[in-house]
């Protein structure tokens, strides 16, 4: 069984650029979550979609926004890109409805870095 | 808003010996669960707790849940380099949403 998939591996953008990430959850899975991972910040919980529809996001301004597919993939992107959104952006997918309720699969995740 | 707090935040132990992480929570939790990061890697699930005072085990690791269900412990026995990483603890905001403790990175030395 295939796990999450993320893509691309690295993503070099300029201070002001748009970036746009991607996620394939694991098959049968529905739940999508975004994290942002900062050096020494943790993992920062981004945006949760499910069935298409965005169910939660955590505390970030609205230049981060994403959507999800029929196909039950997800986008994450990150408009007017600040120097500070350099990160790993990781996503996670769930079978269980909500990540409180059990265990999350997470992909390899997709560094930012913003020059 | 629920704050997941770890310590240690970083600990070096030599192979064979002990380690533990501690995971303090603001307020009572449903469940807690335990994730294990390696250097250059992602978050692994490596166990969910719900009972209060509950304890698992898996091989050389113990975990367990307060009597209270505001904190929660790793316990590594005989640390192997095979241990190293970044072990976070997550706790749930209703049923949407995990709070993540900002982890305990362990280094091993042989």
């Amino acid at each position: 069984e295939a796990g999450v998939t993320q893509s691309p591996t690295h993503l070099i953008k300029t201070r002001g650029q748009q970036a746009t990430l991607r996620c394939s959850p694991i098959s049968g899975h529905t739940s999508v979550y975004w994290y942002q991972q900062a050096l020494g910040l943790g993992l920062q919980f981004l945006l949760w979609y499910d069935e298409g529809e965005e169910r939660n996001r955590g505390n970030f301004p609205p230049r981060f926004s994403g959507r999800q597919f029929p196909n039950y993939s997800s986008e994450l992107n990150v408009n007017a890109l600040e120097l500070e959104d350099s990160a790993l952006y990781l996503c996670a997918s769930s079978y269980l409805l909500g990540q409180a309720r059990g265990e999350q699969y997470f992909g390899p995740g997709t560094r930012l870095t913003v020059t | 808003g629920q704050q997941v707090m770890q310590i240690p935040q970083y600990q070096h132990v030599q192979e064979g010996e002990d380690f533990t992480t501690y995971c303090n929570s603001s307020t009572t939790l449903s469940n807690i669960q335990w994730y294990k990061q390696r250097p250059g890697g992602h978050p692994v699930f490596l166990i969910q707790l719900v009972k209060s005072g509950e304890v698992k085990k898996q091989k050389r690791l113990t975990f367990q849940f307060g009597e209270a269900k505001k904190n929660s412990s790793l316990h590594i026995t005989a640390t192997q380099t095979t241990d190293v990483g970044t072990y976070f603890c997550a706790g749930p905001q209703g049923y949407s949403t995990l709070t993540f403790g900002k982890g305990t990175m362990l280094l091993v030395s042989p």
